[in-house]
C-alpha cells in the first residue's frame, strides 16, 4: 500500500462542474496536507493547505480533511478550462520535518 | 517578494560526472527541501536543510549530497551520474521546519547521457 495514494484520472468535467479530487494516507499522525498544482512542463504550485479536521475554503477552492478516515480532498468550484492540470496531494507525516511524501498526482481535465 | 530561485535551469551531463545544483530560497525562509521528479517515481523528497543543518534524509544513495550557507541558499550535489539520474530536481522553501507551507522553484531538468 502506498503511503499517499490518488487516483491518477484523468478526470473530466465539463467546464463550470465541480471537480472532485481525493487523497488517502496511511499514517494517521500525519498533521498538514497540502495540494499543489502542477501544469505540464512546470513546477508544483501550492493552492491549498489544511491542518484540521473539516473544510476551508479559499475562491472557488474548497479542502476537506477528515483524520479518522485519513481521507483529504479538493473541491474546485466552477471548473475553468485552465484548470486542467495534474493535481498533487502531499502530506507532511508525524516526526518528519518538512519532508513531504507526495500521491502520484490526479490529471484534470476541464471541457470547454 | 520574489520567489525560490534555481540555477542552472536545465543541464545535459554525461555518466560518470558530477553536477552541483543551486537553490535561493524566498527571503526569510531558512528550511530548503530537495525534491527529486521523475515520470515513474513521482515526486520524491531528497533531503531538508535548516540553519544549515540536514534534518531529514529520503531513501537516496550517498552520491546524493546537499548543503545549506548562513544566507539559507543551499546546494545539492550529485556524484557519479547514472543514467537513471535524469529527472527534474526541485527545491522548496518554507519559513520554518515542520508543518510550514512550502513552495517550490522552477527546477532544474537534469539529463543524463
Amino acid at each position: 500500500q502506498k503511503e499517499v495514494e490518488q487516483n491518477s484520472g484523468p478526470l473530466s468535467v465539463p467546464e463550470g462542474a465541480i471537480a472532485s479530487l481525493n487523497c488517502t494516507y496511511s499514517d494517521r499522525g500525519s498533521q498538514s496536507f497540502f495540494w499543489y498544482r502542477q501544469y505540464s512542463g512546470k513546477s508544483p504550485e501550492l493552492i491549498m493547505f489544511i491542518y484540521s479536521n473539516g473544510d476551508k475554503e479559499d475562491g472557488r477552492f474548497t479542502a476537506q480533511l477528515n483524520k479518522a478516515s485519513q481521507y483529504v480532498s479538493l473541491l474546485i468550484r466552477d471548473s475553468q478550462p485552465s484548470d486542467s492540470a495534474t493535481y498533487l496531494c502531499a502530506v507532511n507525516m508525524r516526526n518528519a520535518g518538512n519532508m513531504l511524501t507526495f500521491g502520484g498526482g490526479t490529471r484534470l481535465m476541464v471541457k470547454p | 517578494k520574489a520567489g525560490v530561485t534555481q540555477t542552472p535551469r536545465y543541464l545535459i551531463k554525461t555518466r560518470g560526472q558530477q553536477v552541483t545544483l543551486s537553490c535561493s530560497p524566498i527571503s526569510g525562509h531558512r528550511s530548503v527541501s530537495w525534491y527529486q521528479q521523475t515520470p515513474g517515481q513521482g515526486l520524491q523528497f531528497l533531503f531538508e536543510y535548516f540553519s544549515e543543518t540536514q534534518r531529514n534524509k529520503g531513501n537516496f544513495p550517498g552520491r546524493f549530497s546537499g548543503r545549506q550557507f548562513s544566507n539559507s541558499r543551499s546546494e545539492m550535489n550529485v556524484s557519479t551520474l547514472e543514467l537513471g539520474d535524469s529527472a527534474l530536481y526541485l527545491c522548496a522553501s518554507s519559513v520554518g521546519t515542520a508543518n510550514y507551507e512550502q513552495y517550490f522553484g522552477p527546477g532544474t531538468r537534469l539529463t543524463v547521457t
